[in-house]
């Protein structure tokens, strides 16, 4: 138990669905990440949340929308997704981040299957 | 752009033997993390070694760092059967304004088997 819990930890939706991946943490940390693994890739960052604030968006297409309400809380919105966006999308907070990046402390992750 | 680079990609051993992995990484950093990931679950935090220190032990854990040659290697001695699992490296590298970003390479699978 790492104290960050992610939900679902498997969907499969189609190419024109709206869901969402949910993801807590219970350390106190302030500042959240979500990651994306596919097979035989490096974890892509995709979003850095500081203090609420969004501070990194490595290109990622409007498909994927970040939202983080609160430090303990960060969400994934998915809609309209490919087939290769399939794959293993893990959420990780730390102390803080940007400047800084001490320890990650990962959730389970949530395994998206787009048919 | 991938900033560490493990190898082997792959690493299979026998129980009680040690296992070593390497790290390699392009630019300069402040720290650099091994993360071990269980099959299909999250990652998790093994050691930090800052740029100014050379070694790092925890447990049956031993992290070298050459900043010279921009390498780092994870020596797990002792291995057991729950090693098995895929190793990662990180570094921070910098991605302009300011900030950095923990970049992860491919990862060595390591087996270990009973």
């Amino acid at each position: 138990e790492t104290g960050v819990t992610q939900t679902p930890r498997h969907l499969v939706m189609g190419m024109t669905n709206k869901k969402s991946l949910k993801c807590e943490q219970h350390l106190g940390h302030n500042a959240m990440y979500w990651y994306k693994q596919s097979a035989k890739k490096p974890l892509e960052l995709m979003f850095v949340y500081n203090f609420k604030e969004q501070t990194e968006n490595n290109s990622v297409p409007s498909r994927f929308s970040p939202e983080c309400p609160n430090s303990s809380h960060l969400f994934l919105h998915l809609h309209t997704l490919q087939p290769e966006d399939s794959a293993l999308y893990l959420c990780a907070s730390s102390q803080e981040g940007g400047i800084a990046w001490g320890e990650l402390f990962f959730g389970e992750g949530s395994r998206l299957t787009v048919l | 752009s991938q900033q560490g680079e493990e190898d082997p990609q792959a690493l299979s051993i026998q129980e009680g033997e040690n296992a070593t992995m390497n790290c390699s990484y392009k630019t300069s950093i402040n720290n650099l993390q091994w993360y071990r990931q269980n099959s299909g679950r999250g990652l998790v935090h093994l050691i930090l070694i800052r740029s100014n220190e050379r070694e790092k032990h925890s447990g049956r854990l031993r992290v070298t760092l050459d900043t010279s040659k921009k390498s780092s290697s994870l020596l797990i001695t002792a291995s057991r059967a729950a090693d098995t699992a895929s190793y990662f490296c990180a570094t921070d590298a910098y991605s302009g304004a300011g900030s950095y970003q923990l970049t992860f390479g491919k990862g060595t699978k390591l087996s270990v088997i009973p």
